[in-house]
């Protein structure tokens, strides 16, 4: 059974560009959630996806869209990316209700911007 | 949501036990304490999750007094591969419907030493 994956694993980007990180979620989970890392710093949450719509979402700006397909996989995109946007982007899966503070994390993409 | 303290940083020695305590004052009737492991660029790991008195599974001990205003996850006889981030969460896994986000805060580094 495999776990959530994410993709890429690394990725170095340019101030201004545009970036697409990609989750598949944990075979039988349907909601996906993103959160950003800074380094040295605990995931700070930015949305939650539900049936393809954003349940829920954190205090980031509307440059972090998301969207999530029928197969419940997910993208986060990143427009006109900062030098602070440099951080760990991790995606977590759960099924929906049930003990829902117990979600399954990605390894990670690791996003630079220069 | 109830705000988390826990010690920064935590040193130890293979085959110790440690505790890390986290407070909660704030806890509300509903709120489940969760705790979370993450490795180095890796994702938060789903260590143990309690409401109250003792919970223990094949990792850890989650102990929980009376009053939950703060919890002990317990890590019986570490080794070198238990040094990680340790994040306590406090929150209702039913809140909005079943859709929950997770609140990091900074977590505690564990050392373990040979």
């Amino acid at each position: 059974d495999a776990g959530v994956t994410q993709s890429p694993t690394h990725l170095i980007k340019t101030r201004g560009q545009q970036v697409t990180l990609r989750c598949s979620p944990k075979s039988g989970h349907d909601t996906v959630s993103w959160y950003q890392q800074a380094l040295g710093q605990g995931p700070q949450f930015i949305f939650q996806y539900y049936e393809e719509e954003e349940r829920q979402r954190g205090n980031f700006p509307d440059r972090f869209s998301g969207h999530q397909f029928p197969n419940y996989s997910s993208e986060l995109n990143v427009n006109a990316l900062l030098l602070g946007d440099s951080a760990l982007y991790l995606c977590a899966s759960s099924p929906l209700g049930q003990g829902a503070n117990e979600q399954y994390f990605g390894p990670g993409t690791r996003l630079t911007v220069t | 949501l109830a705000k988390t303290t826990q010690p920064i940083s935590m040193d130890s020695y293979e085959g110790q036990e440690v505790n890390i305590t986290c407070s909660h004052n704030n806890i509300a009737t509903n709120d489940y304490i969760t705790w979370y492991q993450q490795f180095p660029s890796q994702g938060p790991r789903f260590i143990i999750q309690g409401y109250k008195t003792k919970v223990t599974n094949e990792v850890a001990s989650l102990f929980i007094p009376a009053d939950r205003k703060s919890s002990t996850l317990s890590l019986p006889r570490v080794s070198l591969s238990d040094t990680a981030v340790y994040y306590c969460l406090v929150g209702d896994p039913r809140l909005s419907g079943g859709y929950n986000k997770l609140i990091f805060g900074a977590g505690t580094r564990l050392a373990v030493h040979p």
